[in-house]
């Protein structure tokens, strides 16, 4: 299985700050990979597809980009409501698997 | 707006069944392909099963293959999950989403919660 690793498991930052969450792949998938936001109790929402493609009604200031093994979430300017845990997923192969999440928090 | 609404979780005993549904309304269930995700605390997020749209092609993740089933009636806008010879590592909650393009889950349900237990 390709395993789908994320740092920091955790990040703290504050209301206007630009946060980046880095996922890095076990070998290449090319541009294989979703970005997911899910706040607690609710279910997950896809935030970025193949990589750096803005799901529809998602603000602009989420951004994704890279390919091959290194990929990167970027929120540009945090709003309150994007305090949440963020999943990155691979799809190039079966099993599709998720990293274990970045927790961001308030500081 | 897509609506997706899971049931039939619960408590079950190992080696036990159950079966999951998941009912679908606010687009074209029958050109939509399906997919089963669940997450725990001790293994987060992982797929579980697909479907095509016309229940044709299904697809599973090896830790549950020949164990189980996934589904479709497209007349009753409903997709299922037939679990067999449970284990204590299925304990999840269980979500069904809708699948786009190259396996983007873009509608999910709100989970059912299946645990596994003596």
């Amino acid at each position: 299985d390709i395993q789908m690793t994320q740092s920091p498991s955790s990040l703290s930052a504050s209301v206007g700050d630009r946060v980046t969450f880095t996922c890095r792949a076990s070998q290449s998938i090319r541009t294989y990979l979703n970005w997911y936001q899910q706040k607690a109790g609710r279910a997950p929402k896809l935030l970025i597809y193949a990589a750096s493609t803005l799901q529809s009604g998602v603000p602009s200031r989420f951004s994704g980009s890279g390919s091959g093994t290194d990929f990167t979430l970027t929120v540009s300017s945090l709003q309150p409501e994007d305090f949440a845990t963020y999943y990155c997923q691979q799809t190039y192969t079966s099993p599709y698997t998720f990293g274990r999440g970045t927790k961001l928090e308030i500081k | 707006e897509a609506q997706l609404l899971e049931s039939g979780g619960g408590l079950v005993q190992p080696g036990g069944s159950l079966r999951l549904s998941c009912a679908a309304s606010g687009f074209t269930f029958s050109s939509s392909d399906m997919t089963w995700v669940r997450q725990s605390p001790g293994k987060g997020l992982e797929w579980v099963s697909s479907i095509s749209g016309s229940g044709g092609s299904t697809y599973y993740r090896d830790s549950v293959k020949g164990r189980f089933t996934i589904s479709r009636d497209n007349p009753k806008n409903t997709l299922y999950l037939h679990m067999t010879s449970l284990r204590a590592e299925d304990t999840a909650l269980y979500y069904c989403a809708k699948q786009v393009g190259e396996l983007e889950f873009v509608h999910w349900g709100q989970g059912t919660l299946v645990t596994v237990s003596s």
